[in-house]
Order: structure tokens, then sequence, then C-alpha cells
């Protein structure tokens, strides 16, 4: 099945700065790659995704970078702010072990430093 | 308000207990899906469900089971055999089968007494 892993555990940057999260996947014929943003105790929310048929998506201060001959795709946060401070997790969608869900990766503590 | 409905937030399993999560959605998604979360883990993958009376096994459905007799209840049971269930649990769910964004309840905390 898929494997999906995330680095790195935790990333501690300064307000203002940049925060580059990367992944690697191993089913080659995973073809969606959503990234997760989870505050203590809440739910998962949804901040970007990105497609196998494109290389690069951006939503204003976060984007998402794909390779697909590498296997993988990475977050990136521009003008950190403080309420950017989470868990950020990211997934794979393939069809690797029967399963047709999500697989996760074990997620990134982001600490904004003021 | 659509959205999904996870019941109740926290829960209390005593020994060779089974308890029972509810999952509701008004969103009019066809598949819906359940996922444990350990502390410092990512989510896991228990049960999934594309259509009212079908659902298959994610990568841990030992110890776990599902229904899905109408399109917006996905409950999930603990049985008395996962030895360790304390954990967080999140129902999500999709529009249908599709490379689409997954949407999450508010889980459920489930702990051992």
């Amino acid at each position: 099945g898929e494997n999906v892993e995330q680095h790195p555990s935790t990333l501690s940057v300064q307000e203002g700065d940049s925060a580059v999260i990367k992944c690697t996947y191993s089913d080659s014929a995973s073809n969606y790659f959503p990234w997760y943003k989870q505050e203590l105790g809440k739910r998962p929310q949804l901040i970007i995704d990105i497609r196998s048929n494109v290389g690069e998506k951006k939503d204003q201060r976060i984007a998402v970078t794909l390779n697909k001959t590498a296997k993988h795709f990475s977050l990136h946060i521009t003008e950190t702010q403080p309420e950017d401070s989470a868990v950020y997790f990211c997934a794979a969608k393939g069809k690797g072990g029967g399963a047709d869900g999500l697989t996760f990766g074990k997620g990134t503590h982001l600490i904004i430093q003021p | 308000d659509g959205g999904i409905t996870q019941s109740p937030k926290y829960l209390f399993r005593k020994e060779g207990q089974n308890v029972t999560l509810s999952c509701e959605q008004n969103l009019n998604h066809d598949a819906m899906y359940w996922y444990r979360q350990d502390p410092g883990q990512g989510l896991r993958l228990i049960y999934y469900s594309q259509i009212v009376n079908d659902f298959q096994k994610g990568d841990i459905a030992e110890g776990y089971s599902v229904s899905r007799e109408k399109k917006e209840s996905f409950p999930l049971t603990v049985t008395s055999a996962q030895k360790n269930p304390t954990a967080f649990y999140l129902c999500a769910s999709t529009r249908d089968r599709g490379n689409q964004p997954q949407h999450f309840g508010d889980g459920t905390r489930l702990s051992i007494l």
C-alpha cells in the first residue's frame, strides 16, 4: 500500500520568515495530494491540495509543489504569522492495498516564534 | 448549516465493553471514512464506505466494525477485541470516490476506564 513520509516533525521559524514542509510517497499511482492544518483538539482543515496533472499551485501565502518523478511534494508558507502555528499533515490518495481513503504523513508541528 | 456531526465528544470504555461512535453528515456525500489519530501520529484509515450498504476495511480495521444503512450515517463500533482503543477518532466524507477534499467532523476522544 501507499506510504507517506513527512519531514521535519517539528519546525520553528521566526514570524515573517518562510516555512517549508516536505513529503514523499511510495505509490506512483497516487494522484491527489491534500494538505491539512490541525489545531490542538480540533478537526483537520484542508488548506490546499494538488492533483497529479499540475506541478504547482498557489493560494495567497501558501503554495504546494509536486514532483511526480521523484514522488515528493512540499508545502511552502511565506510571511508566516502567529496563527500559522499548528500541526500540518500531508496526505496522498492512491489505490494501493485496497484502501481508497487518504494515507497521511505523521505531521509537522510548526511553531512561529514572535 | 451543512457538515459532519460526531458524537459524543468524549467517551469512556470499560474493560470488555463495546462502544459505538456516531457520525452523521447532511452534505449528501456518498463516501464516508473513519480514521484513528494517536499522539505524534498521522491519521490512519479504519474503514470506509463508498455507497450505502457497502463498506471496506482500511489499514487498521481489526477490533472495529461499521455499518452503512443510511447515506447520512456511518457509525463505528469499537469492540472489546480492540485492546488499545484510546485515541482520537475522526469521521470524514467526500462527495464521491473521486479526488476531492475530505470534510472532517470534530472528532471523538475515546479513553479506557
